[in-house]
């Protein structure tokens, strides 16, 4: 158990809903991190927060987006959504940038 | 453009002998790297990392050899065994570059150690 939990585990929507993912870090953990794996591909950066704020933004879409709140847990918003969408998102905490990323159990998302 | 790249999708060895998993990064501002290990329906669990500034770490059976002439990185398992068995996954950071800590990951290699 890397102490970052992630909820739902499992969510099967339709295309053109919008579908909030949670995640909550480590304890003491500032940063937050979302990733995205596609069948096939390896993790995608998303979105990054520290300490509530915006740090870094990778091929996030339009279409996502994110915050961090004031107790440091974070949602991924995920709007519009195609079938393409459909992939495993992952939510990682670290300390600080310089170390290492714990990560969540996942969301997988379903998009019919 | 893959920065990050594992070529190998998949290896199998023999319970006891050494695993070889290689990744290779076109980034030369990458200085920081890190090996995942992945099981199904986990989440990636970190195994080991290097900064630039070594060309090696051990963390017991594992060890992490880095070539920056060749920007080419290797995790050696030894010995292995059938728990190890997962998806690796390599990645990398360029913290001196002024990235906030994001990585890079590679496509991972499944690695499947038999009894």
């Amino acid at each position: 158990d890397s102490g970052v939990t992630q909820t739902p585990k499992h969510l099967i929507t339709a295309t053109g809903q919008r579908v909030t993912l949670r995640c909550s870090p480590r304890s003491g953990d500032l940063s937050v991190y979302w990733y995205q794996q596609s069948l096939d591909q390896g993790l995608q950066f998303l979105i990054q927060y520290y300490n509530g704020e915006e740090r870094a933004k990778g091929n996030i879409l339009e279409r996502f987006s994110a915050q961090q709140f004031p107790d440091l847990h974070s949602e991924l918003n995920l709007s519009s959504l195609e079938l393409g969408d459909s992939a495993l998102y992952f939510c990682a905490s670290s300390v600080d940038i310089r170390d290492e990323q714990f990560f969540g159990p996942g969301t997988r998302l379903t998009v019919l | 453009d893959q920065q990050v790249k594992q070529n190998s999708p998949s290896l199998s060895v023999q319970e006891g002998r050494i695993s070889i998993l290689n990744c290779d990064y076109t980034n030369s501002m990458f200085d920081y790297f890190l090996w995942y290990k992945k099981y199904p329906a986990e989440g990636p669990t970190f195994l080991i990392s290097i900064s630039s500034i070594k060309d090696k770490n051990e963390d017991g059976r594992f060890t992490v050899f880095l070539n920056k002439s060749a920007k080419h990185l290797s995790l050696h398992i030894v010995p292995s065994q059938p728990g190890d068995s997962a998806v690796y996954f390599c990645a990398a950071s360029a913290l001196g570059g002024g990235s906030q800590g994001n990585l890079i990951f590679g496509k991972g290699t499944k690695l499947s150690v038999k009894p």
